[in-house]
């Protein structure tokens, strides 16, 4: 069965490091997006890309969180320099049609900001 | 603005009888509403979805149900397995394509 790959799946590092997380959404996926869960919430959107464009970037931090799908597959969000406020689970999902279609969602990558 | 909230963040039932999970939402533009499961250290895995077009979807041991005027859903699990015990969230969206909103999840335990 076709799958959303993250890696790393755990990442501890230290405030005003740089972090990076990977992602691969299943395959004829156009849409990609990067969720943020803290824990104890739900998750709540980072990005959206439709293809290699972003769609709603409205709640990413710009000052420290970047993104990028230059090709319009995979994916990389950057956190420069990391915070404690960071610390969270980092969910990347893939959907076929962004209006009606299920979001399918990788394993996540699980940051711990020291 | 949450504008989807789960108010229950804990839920325990027994083995075998039914489990219901609640969501609200604000937003009236919202059409089209997901279920998903999550289990610790894992991402969330798709449940069940329904349209605004429908009341009720049903698969398997899973039904959703949706009151459009009370914004309001419902998911029901009969019967109840210890395997189902996992953090439940119900997203919604409206029909522009725009992202996912995902309610605060509802931890439920199933005893044996």
């Amino acid at each position: 069965e076709a799958e959303v790959a993250q890696s790393p799946r755990y990442k501890i590092t230290e405030k005003s490091q740089a972090v990076a997380f990977w992602c691969d959404p299943i395959s004829g996926h156009a849409t990609l997006y990067w969720y943020r869960q803290i824990l104890g919430q739900g998750p709540e959107l980072l990005v959206q890309f439709q293809d290699e464009s972003v769609v709603d970037d409205s709640q990413l931090p710009k000052d420290r969180f970047s993104a990028e799908r230059l090709k319009g597959v995979d994916s990389t969000l950057k956190i420069q320099p990391a915070e404690l406020g960071d610390s969270a689970m980092y969910l990347c999902a893939s959907s076929i049609d962004p209006v009606f279609g299920e979001l399918f969602f990788g394993e996540g990558s699980r940051l711990t900001v020291l | 603005d949450q504008q989807v909230k789960q108010n229950s963040p804990s839920l325990s039932v027994q083995e075998g009888r039914i489990s219901i999970l609640n969501c609200d939402y604000t937003n009236s533009m919202f059409d089209y509403f997901l279920w998903y499961k999550k289990y610790p250290a894992e991402g969330p895995t798709f449940l069940i979805s329904i349209s605004s077009i429908k009341d009720k979807n049903e698969d398997g041991r899973f039904t959703v149900f949706l009151n459009k005027s009370a914004k309001h859903l419902s998911l029901h699990i009969v019967p109840s397995q210890p395997g189902d015990s996992a953090v439940y969230f119900c997203a919604a969206s409206d029909n522009t394509g725009n992202q996912f909103y995902f309610g605060t999840g509802t931890s439920l335990t199933v005893i044996p």
